[in-house]
C-alpha cells in the first residue's frame, strides 16, 4: 500500500488566490482527518469525516475553508480567498475508527 | 472533555542513557492512547498504541511505553537513547466514542552523542 497520499507536496501562492489540497486515503480506512501545523499553534485537528460523511468541523477556522470527501478515495481542503495567515503544513491522515492514523507527508502551504 | 498534555517542550538525554517523554490524559471511559513521532519535514509515524490489556505497551524502534490508571500516564521510554531516535514526540488521546484522537503539544527528544 502506498500509505496516504497528498498533493501537491509545496504550494505557494499570493493572498486572495484559491487554493486546494488533495488526498488519498488508504484503501479500506472508513475515516480521514485533516489537520493544519504551525510553529505557533501545534497540530491542529481541522475536519473529519467518517464514511465520507463530516462528523466535526469545529476546528475549521473560518467560512474561507471548506472540505469534501465525495467518495471514500478522494477528499479535498480548500482555502478561498487564501490569507498570509493560512500559511501552514496540512496534513491529512486516515484510519479504522479506534484505530490509528496513518499521516501523509503534508502540503506545505505558503501565501505571500 | 478529552485532553492531553506534555509537560516537557524538551527532553535532553545523551546517547546510551534511557530516556523518558512524559504524557498525562484526561479522559470519559476507556482512552485509547497513542505515540506518534515526526522526524524533520515529515509526517507523524505511529509509534505504539494502549488500548486495552497489558499496561506495558512495546512499539516500534525499542520504545514502549507504560499505561497507568491512577496517575493518568502514558510515558514514553527507551531504554538506550540512540542519536538518531531525535525528533518531535506526540502523545494522543481517543475515546471509544469516536476516532478522533486529541495530540499534546509535542516534545523534542534531543539525543546528544
Amino acid at each position: 500500500d502506498a500509505g496516504v497520499i497528498q498533493s501537491p507536496r509545496h504550494e505557494v501562492t499570493e493572498m486572495g488566490q484559491e487554493v486546494t489540497l488533495r488526498c488519498k486515503p488508504i484503501s479500506g480506512h472508513n475515516s480521514l482527518f485533516w489537520y493544519r501545523q504551525t510553529m505557533m499553534r501545534g497540530l491542529e485537528l481541522l475536519i473529519y469525516f467518517n464514511n465520507n460523511v463530516p462528523i466535526d468541523d469545529s476546528g475549521m477556522p473560518e467560512d474561507r475553508f471548506s472540505a469534501k470527501m465525495p467518495n471514500a478515495s478522494f477528499s479535498t481542503l480548500k482555502i478561498q480567498p487564501s490569507e498570509p495567515r493560512d500559511s501552514a503544513v496540512y496534513f491529512c491522515a486516515s484510519s479504522n475508527v479506534y484505530n490509528e492514523q496513518f499521516f501523509g507527508p503534508g502540503t506545505r502551504l505558503t501565501v505571500l | 472533555a478529552q485532553s492531553v498534555a506534555q509537560p516537557e517542550d524538551q527532553v535532553n538525554v545523551a546517547e546510551g542513557n534511557p530516556l523518558t517523554v512524559k504524557c498525562t490524559y484526561s479522559v470519559s471511559g476507556n482512552p485509547y492512547l497513542f505515540w506518534y513521532v515526526q522526524y524533520p519535514n515529515r509526517g507523524l509515524q505511529f509509534l505504539l498504541k494502549y488500548i486495552t490489556g497489558d499496561n506495558l505497551v512495546k512499539g516500534s524502534y525499542g520504545f514502549e511505553a507504560e499505561f497507568n490508571k491512577s496517575q493518568t500516564s502514558f510515558h514514553l521510554k527507551k531504554p538506550s537513547a540512540l542519536v538518531s531516535d531525535s525528533a518531535l514526540y506526540f502523545c494522543a488521546v481517543g475515546s471509544s466514542n469516536t476516532g478522533k484522537l486529541i495530540f499534546g503539544q509535542g516534545t523534542t527528544l534531543q539525543v546528544k552523542p
